[in-house]
């Protein structure tokens, strides 16, 4: 069966600190795929970034990273220098029928970056 | 990447009474999704709508209570019928493109209230 689990139900941190969201998954198959959205106040979803279980290699846009490791199935989310903006609920997300099929998502993370 | 429109934004709606969810998109899909978020929960799969069949749906939902409606590529509905406060939710489509299948875009979601 598969499994995503985000530990953190809730973090804050001030602003410009550095900020990592935990995800670990769970799946029987070897090919899978592994997102992240971001959900604002708003609450529509945000993509932020699709993985598939093949490629590990770390993924950085601006402010945002990405640390993929197979060896402890996580998927961990990192955002540098964060700011009040990056404030929302972020998932994480398992899709096992490769590609964009249905979606196993975590529980979420509720981050507050305080100014 | 894909554009989704889904209509009611939100809606306040009497329990007993029925709801009926659009979602459009701007291209050729084969693949339709509804999603549920109860509050302050993570998104769960109510069920897969294809052109042509019938919608295939998840343990604990059933058709007739979230009848769905898949007439063509690009347009999906999704109703709530005989709604209860316990149906107040976020209603998220998801589709996954057939140009890429780098991602799942979702609308913007149907936020209902039952009283």
């Amino acid at each position: 069966a598969q499994k995503v689990t985000q530990a953190q139900t809730e973090i804050s941190v001030v602003e410009k600190e550095d900020v990592t969201l935990d995800c670990v998954y769970e799946t029987r198959d070897t090919t899978y795929y592994l997102f992240w959205y971001k959900q604002p106040p708003s609450g529509e979803l945000v993509f932020l970034i699709r993985r598939n279980s093949f490629d590990e290699q770390n993924e950085i846009s601006g402010r945002y990273s990405w640390n993929f490791q197979k060896s402890t199935s996580s998927f961990n989310f990192t955002i540098t220098a964060s700011q009040v903006v990056d404030s929302a609920v972020y998932f994480c997300a398992l899709s096992e029928a490769g590609g964009a099929q249905k979606l196993v998502f975590g529980q979420g993370t509720r981050l507050t970056i305080n100014p | 990447s894909a554009v989704i429109s889904q209509k009611p934004s939100r809606d306040i709606c009497q329990r007993g009474t029925s709801l009926t969810i659009q979602c459009q998109v701007d291209s050729q899909v084969t693949m339709m999704f509804w999603y549920r978020q109860q509050p302050g929960q993570s998104l769960t799969l109510i069920a897969t709508a294809n052109q042509g069949s019938e919608a295939t749906y998840e343990s604990g939902f059933v058709i007739d209570k979230f009848p769905i409606s898949r007439p063509n590529l690009t347009f999906s509905t999704l109703t709530v019928s005989n709604m209860s406060p316990e149906d107040s939710s976020i209603y998220l489509c998801s589709v996954e493109a057939r140009i890429s299948d780098t991602e799942a875009f979702f609308g913007q979601g149907t936020r209902l209230t039952v009283v």
